[in-house]
């Protein structure tokens, strides 16, 4: 159980494309997700976090404008990279927390997106 | 502020020998512990969590963590590994009552024949 799907799982683009990546929990229904990138040989740096039916919550640095998240119902959140350039390269992924469970259950991940922006 | 600590970035070991990759954390209040696996190319796999209870928790994969509040650790040890436990393993700290999770800088286990 607890399974999270992301897709697509490698894209490769021109700069300036927009991309959109797709988060979903296949076995129960997330009332929250959160988005990481994670650059090579480093640690996760969450990004956001993503409340169906609400607007996302960005961490400070991150561009809501360049990174936009859509939580539309609780087994899907889409983070769309806007105009994307070669420094948006990167690994990004997502997780899931079971809905209406206590706040200590943890975040089921997706198996990653690897972006590169030619 | 939460913060983890990996202390090694890497660890070799031989096969079928114990390991140990350590983990420190800081915070003023009480926590949930995590230790995440990651794979190449993938995502993360949850090996085991700390929440209360017994400070020594076992996981996945013949894998086990001691919760130790006194030194503000929450180290995983294996006492004998597989080649196939090569991989990123990644600590992690959330607050009770918050979903986030802090990660630390991961440590990369390299087991070799």
């Amino acid at each position: 159980g607890a399974v999270v799907s992301q897709h697509p799982s490698w894209v490769i683009c021109k700069s300036g494309t927009s991309v959109k990546i797709e988060c979903r929990s296949l076995d129960f229904q997330a009332t929250t997700m959160f988005w990481y990138r994670q650059f090579p040989k480093q640690s996760l740096m969450l990004m956001a976090t993503s409340n169906e039916g609400s607007k996302a919550t960005y961490e400070q640095g991150v561009e809501k404008d360049k990174f936009l998240i859509n939580h539309a119902s609780l087994t899907l959140s889409t983070l769309t990279v806007t105009s994307a350039h070669p420094e948006d390269s990167s690994f990004y992924i997502c997780s899931a927390r079971n809905r209406g469970r206590s706040d200590n259950q943890p975040q089921h991940f997706g198996d990653g997106t690897r972006l590169s922006i030619l | 502020a939460q913060s983890v600590t990996q202390l090694d970035s890497q660890v070799p070991v031989f096969e079928e020998a114990p390991v140990e990759l350590r983990c420190n954390y800081s915070s003023s209040v009480s926590v949930y512990l995590f230790w995440y696996v990651q794979y190449p190319n993938q995502g993360l796999q949850l090996l085991l969590k700390y929440l209360s209870g017994s400070t020594l928790v076992k996981g996945i994969n013949g894998f086990e963590a001691e919760f130790n509040k006194s030194q503000t650790s929450f180290h995983l040890r294996k006492p004998s590994v597989h080649i196939s436990d090569t991989a990123e393993y990644f600590c992690a700290v959330s607050v009770a009552g918050f979903q986030k999770l802090v990660f630390g800088t991961g440590t990369r286990l390299l087991v070799s024949p």
